[in-house]
């Protein structure tokens, strides 16, 4: 079974710092997922990679299949970026395995 | 848009009651989950469908059942609801790999449903 270990678990830094959330993994994968979830309960997926590196807008994320790591960055953060953002591997049965989570907040 | 909606955003239960959670996807998606979610454990797989009328057991099936009778509607059963199931319950979807011939695809998530079990 497939660890996922993220960190930090809580993170607060200032508007307009560049953030950066880690998250490794134990066993090799096809796909890793950064999912979003606001206060409320409602899950965005924000990236699926397989390799190398993806953007979207403020967004940056990277894997290295080989150290079994990946890391998402936001640029110029912003206090609507406070989320809990969770790394995904898949996992048994085509579901998914989850890190326990990233609770960030950024402040004004 | 994909949209996934649950039947319910709160759900007040006794315990023993049957309850049925209800999600339905628009997308014509293959593939349909349930997941659990829990303060320091995060979310965990309960069970997956791959097709109508398929099951398959995720990580935490223990005292859930499901039922796929429509491509677009998974429902999750708690037979006799007891304490330890109040949780966050979350549906998600996605196309079967072969029809789009990637490996894996992108799941995309119901609201969510707070469970209580008094």
């Amino acid at each position: 079974k497939n660890e996922v270990e993220q960190s930090p678990q809580n993170l607060t830094a200032q508007e307009g710092e560049f953030i950066t959330i880690n998250c490794s993994y134990s066993v090799g994968i096809s796909a890793l997922h950064w999912l979003q979830q606001h206060p409320g309960g409602g899950i965005v997926s924000l990236f699926m990679l397989s390799s190398g590196k993806k953007k979207h807008g403020r967004l940056i994320a990277t894997i290295n299949i080989q150290e079994k790591h990946s890391s998402l960055h936001i640029t110029a953060s912003h206090p609507r970026d406070s989320a809990v953002y969770i790394c995904a591997v898949r996992g048994g049965a085509d579901g998914l395995t989850f890190g326990k989570g990233t609770h960030l907040i950024i402040q004004p | 848009d994909v949209k996934v909606t649950q039947s319910s955003r709160y759900l007040v239960k006794r315990t023993g009651e049957k309850v049925f959670l209800e999600c339905v996807q628009d997308m014509d998606h293959e593939n349909m989950f349930w997941y659990r979610q829990d303060p320091g454990l995060g979310l965990r797989l309960i069970y997956f469908s791959y097709d109508v009328k398929m099951k398959e057991k995720g990580d935490i099936p223990e005292g859930y059942s499901v039922s796929r009778e429509k491509k677009e509607r998974f429902s999750l059963i708690l037979e006799s609801a007891s304490t330890n199931q109040t949780s966050m319950y979350l549906c998600a979807s996605s196309l079967w790999s072969g029809r789009t011939g990637a490996v894996h695809n992108e799941q995309f998530f119901g609201p969510g449903t707070r469970l209580t079990v008094l």
